[in-house]
Order: structure tokens, then C-alpha cells, then sequence
């Protein structure tokens, strides 16, 4: 069973549009989450993190943390060409560097 | 920025060959990972090392070993490669500055085994 579960697997977003992106984890050992985008032939890079309940903004992304129900969610604003890309929500048990566990991502195109 | 290199960027193996993929960082980070990526499995964690001469066994190491002889570089080697070990294989790195352990990603290595 995969322990991060990502929806919606797909997402098309008008150019200056919203994109909500979803994720939930089945462990409750997983505490610490992290949004991560790949473009294509890339790595992947961190976009944010988010470790407390609540909302963190940074610049046109925000990221929302409910404990309790161990979901994430990514609501990327005005989204432009460049936010074309694979997105993957990673969690771990713990804010030290024992490895991350991935969800299988949400791919967002961004239409003119 | 972080900076991690990883050679050679793709690469094609003969099964029950031995495939080595190499890691190199630059940026005094004490923590390495290797992942691999295939189709419908988004990113699974092989190993990890917190330090050198010291590497740990993450969620899939059947089949893997790994080796970190000094801080900078981290090796994955496959002793005897096989077809379901066709895929990318990224390296990354990080460290605690800011608290947040972000982790820094190579440019991938892509696998085929024929």
C-alpha cells in the first residue's frame, strides 16, 4: 500500500490560474512533509517544507498541514509556463535526515 | 546552491553485469540518498549514509550496495544487474541548516539492462 497518496494524478491550469494539489499519508508515524517539483530530464527540487498545522506561504505556493488527518495540500497561485512539471508530496517520521517517502506525483500542465 | 553531480548520466548494462553510479557533492552536506524512479512508482529510497564509511539500508536495498568513502562522494553498485533494475537513479544530499533537511537532487543516472 502506498503510504503517500497523491490526488489528482493529472492537473491542466489555464495560464494566471489556480492549481490545488492534494496528498495524503496512511502512517501516522509521518510528521514532516515536503512539496518537490521535477520538470522533465531534471531532479527533483524541494519546494517547501511544512511541519505545523496551518498554512506557510511562500512567494505564489502555500502549502496547508492538518496533523490529525496527515493531509497536505499545494495551491500554487497565478500559475505560469514554467509550473509545467511533476510534483511529488514526501513525508518522514522525523525532521533528521533519515530519507523521505514519495507520493507518485501529480503532473500539472499550464495552457495558455 | 547545492551542487550534486552524478556519472555517468545514462548508462546501458548486460544483465548479471556489475553497474557502479557515482555521486559527488560539493557542498559539505553530511547526509546522502540514493533513490530510484521508475513509471508508477514515483521516487523509492535504496540507501542513505549519514556518514562517511557508513551507509544504511532505506525502503528497497535487495539487490544494492552502497558505499560512502568520504563525505563527498556515495557509489550505488549493483552486483549482478538484472531487467527490474532498469530505471533513473538520483542522488541527493542535505544537512540541517535551517532545520529543514532539505534534500538536494542530482541530474539522474538512466539504467537499462538488456
Amino acid at each position: 500500500q502506498q503510504k503517500v497518496q497523491q490526488s489528482p494524478e493529472s492537473l491542466s491550469v489555464p495560464e494566471g490560474g489556480m492549481a490545488s494539489l492534494n496528498c495524503t499519508s496512511s502512517d501516522r508515524n509521518f510528521q514532516y512533509f515536503w512539496w518537490y517539483r521535477q520538470h522533465s530530464g531534471e531532479g527533483p527540487k524541494a519546494l517547501m517544507s511544512i511541519f505545523s498545522d496551518g498554512d506557510k506561504k511562500e512567494g505564489r505556493f502555500t502549502a496547508h498541514l492538518n496533523k490529525a488527518s496527515l493531509h497536505v495540500s499545494l495551491h500554487i497561485r497565478d500559475s505560469q509556463p514554467s509550473d509545467s512539471a511533476l510534483y511529488f508530496c514526501a513525508a518522514s517520521e522525523g525532521n533528521y535526515a533519515q530519507g523521505l517517502t514519495f507520493g507518485l506525483g501529480t503532473r500539472v500542465s499550464v495552457f495558455p | 546552491e547545492a551542487a550534486v553531480t552524478q556519472s555517468p548520466r545514462s548508462k546501458v548494462a548486460v544483465t548479471g553485469g556489475k553497474v557502479t553510479l557515482s555521486c559527488h557533492q560539493t557542498n559539505n552536506h553530511d547526509y546522502m540518498y540514493w533513490y530510484r524512479q521508475d513509471t508508477g512508482h514515483g521516487l523509492r529510497l535504496i540507501h542513505y549514509s549519514y556518514v562517511a564509511d557508513s551507509t544504511e539500508k532505506g525502503d528497497i536495498p535487495d539487490g544494492y550496495k552502497a558505499s560512502r568513502p568520504s563525505q563527498e562522494n556515495f557509489s550505488l553498485i549493483l552486483e549482478l544487474a538484472s531487467l527490474s533494475q532498469t530505471a533513473v537513479y538520483f542522488c541527493a544530499s542535505s544537512d540541517a541548516t535551517g532545520g529543514s533537511y532539505e534534500q538536494y537532487f542530482g541530474p539522474g543516472t538512466r539504467l537499462t539492462v538488456l
